[in-house]
């Protein structure tokens, strides 16, 4: 079971928008309704920002956009703010019962 | 509001058992179609699964470290507890429990505790 892989950082000017990869296999990411994805800033845990491929818990803002092709899932960040600086980790559950991980991304607001 | 705290010792020698408890508020095993996942984190890496329990006592392992790992559940404490043994120094890590809202039936965190940072030293 290898770890998604997420490209290592990915950066954009205020007001700007990003996209963040997320590529996997069809027995994960291309195969799976559970793909999510994580912020984590220093020093705290991770927080949900999308689940179900593209669907935002209520209290995220909607800048936050998820999506997916073939095997690849996509996190898109529109209006980019300097608070959404830090990690980001896609999930996703596999065929195989097992929760897998991306590499995950380190976003910069330049 | 669902709350989890990690608990245990924070420092354990290599080859010693490594016990972690998450105790948690704001839902219940009882209620069915959750779980409670663990996952850690090696200083300045990344996020690793390592098992998750489910409300009807499901568990699933991360295959590389099925061999060294149990989850266990206590319903009427509001605990799950992980333990890992045979601890080396590359185990160690912030150890996290997060809940898993499988009413979909599908797996994603939505709630997370601070983290547990476990040194392994000897």
């Amino acid at each position: 079971q290898s770890a998604l892989t997420q490209p290592a950082s990915v950066s954009g000017s205020l007001g700007q928008s990003i996209t963040i990869s997320c590529t996997g296999t069809s027995s994960d990411v291309g195969g799976s309704m559970s793909v999510s994805w994580y912020q984590q800033q220093p020093g705290k845990p991770p927080k949900l920002m999308i689940y179900d491929v593209s669907h935002r818990p209520s209290e995220i803002s909607n800048r936050f956009s998820g999506s997916r092709s073939g095997n690849t899932a996509s996190l898109t960040i529109s209006g980019l703010q300097t608070e959404d600086e830090g990690d980001y980790y896609c999930s996703s559950y596999a065929s195989s019962d097992t929760l897998i991980f991306g590499t995950g991304t380190n976003v910069i607001v330049l | 509001q669902i709350t989890l705290k990690e608990s245990g010792l924070t420092l354990v020698k290599p080859t010693q058992t490594l016990t972690l408890t998450c105790t948690f508020s704001g839902f219940s095993f009882n209620s069915g179609a959750m779980g409670v996942g663990w996952i850690r984190q090696p200083p300045g890496k990344a996020l690793e699964w390592l098992a998750l329990i489910y409300w009807n006592d499901v568990k699933r392992y991360s295959p590389s470290l099925r061999s060294r790992l149990t989850i266990t559940k206590d319903t009427s404490k509001n605990q799950v507890v992980l333990t890992l043994t045979n601890m080396d120094p590359v185990d160690t890590a912030t150890y996290y429990c997060a809940h898993t809202d499988y009413g979909s039936r599908t797996v994603y965190l939505d709630y997370w505790g601070q983290g547990a940072l476990v040194a392994v030293s000897s």
